[in-house]
């Protein structure tokens, strides 16, 4: 247990198909993170929200749009997703956001997200 | 710009040390981290290194050499649950505080 919970799981979808991945982290931290993984690559920050409000967009399209309506949840909604978008996607936390020394992020265990 | 460099699969035996190296490019560096994943599996942080030296938990060590970009974990004693992919992320100024991660060191395990 990581103490942060992604649904679903798995989520298979097509590309005109309008859905939402869900994450809630129970350790009290103030940072919240996306992150796209695919294979063979590095893992990609998407969006970082610290305190509810989002610091970063990392020139993500706009078929992905992230809401942190609490510093516990944070939602990445999705709609008209290409097939390059399947992948595993990963939500994090950290205790707070910025160049502090340590903010190990905590990681759920993503969702396996495939377009059809 | 930053990059990562880390060999992109490892194989060791059960009992041995196994050195995972990972050299980077950035300027304004602050610190470098070391996260686990198994296959299937959330990351986990395994340690963060900001100022040059080896760092020691249990059976993993982590060392960085800011001179040289440079920094490796190190594992000991290995087990077969060792089997897993290891990212070394930066922290650099550009970042503002996030990290960039390598694409990873795939770690196999054999008996």
């Amino acid at each position: 247990e990581t103490g942060v919970t992604q649904t679903p799981r798995h989520l298979v979808m097509g590309m005109t198909n309008k859905k939402s991945l869900k994450c809630e982290q129970h350790l009290g931290h103030n940072a919240m993170y996306w992150y796209k993984q695919s294979a063979k690559k590095p893992l990609e920050l998407m969006f970082v929200y610290s305190l509810e409000e989002r610091v970063e967009n990392n020139s993500v399209p706009s078929r992905f749009s992230p809401e942190c309506p609490n510093s516990s949840h944070l939602f990445l909604h999705l709609h008209t997703l290409q097939p390059e978008d399947s992948a595993l996607y990963l939500c994090a936390s950290s205790p707070s956001f910025g160049t502090a020394s340590n903010q190990p992020q905590h990681f759920g265990d993503g969702t396996r997200l495939s377009i059809l | 710009g930053q990059s990562l460099e880390q060999p992109s699969e490892v194989t060791a035996v059960e009992g041995a040390i196994v050195q995972i190296n990972c050299t980077y490019q950035t300027s304004g560096f602050y610190g470098l981290s070391w996260y686990q994943q198994h296959d299937g599996g959330a990351p986990t942080f395994l340690s963060y290194n900001a100022l040059d030296g080896l760092e020691e938990t249990g059976r993993f060590s982590s060392f960085l050499s800011r001179s040289d970009s440079y920094g490796y974990l190190l594992l000991q004693e290995l087990q077969m649950k060792d089997s897993a992919s290891y990212f070394c992320a930066v922290k650099w100024e550009g970042s503002q505080g996030n990290l960039i991660f390598g694409k990873g060191t795939k770690l196999s395990v054999k008996p």
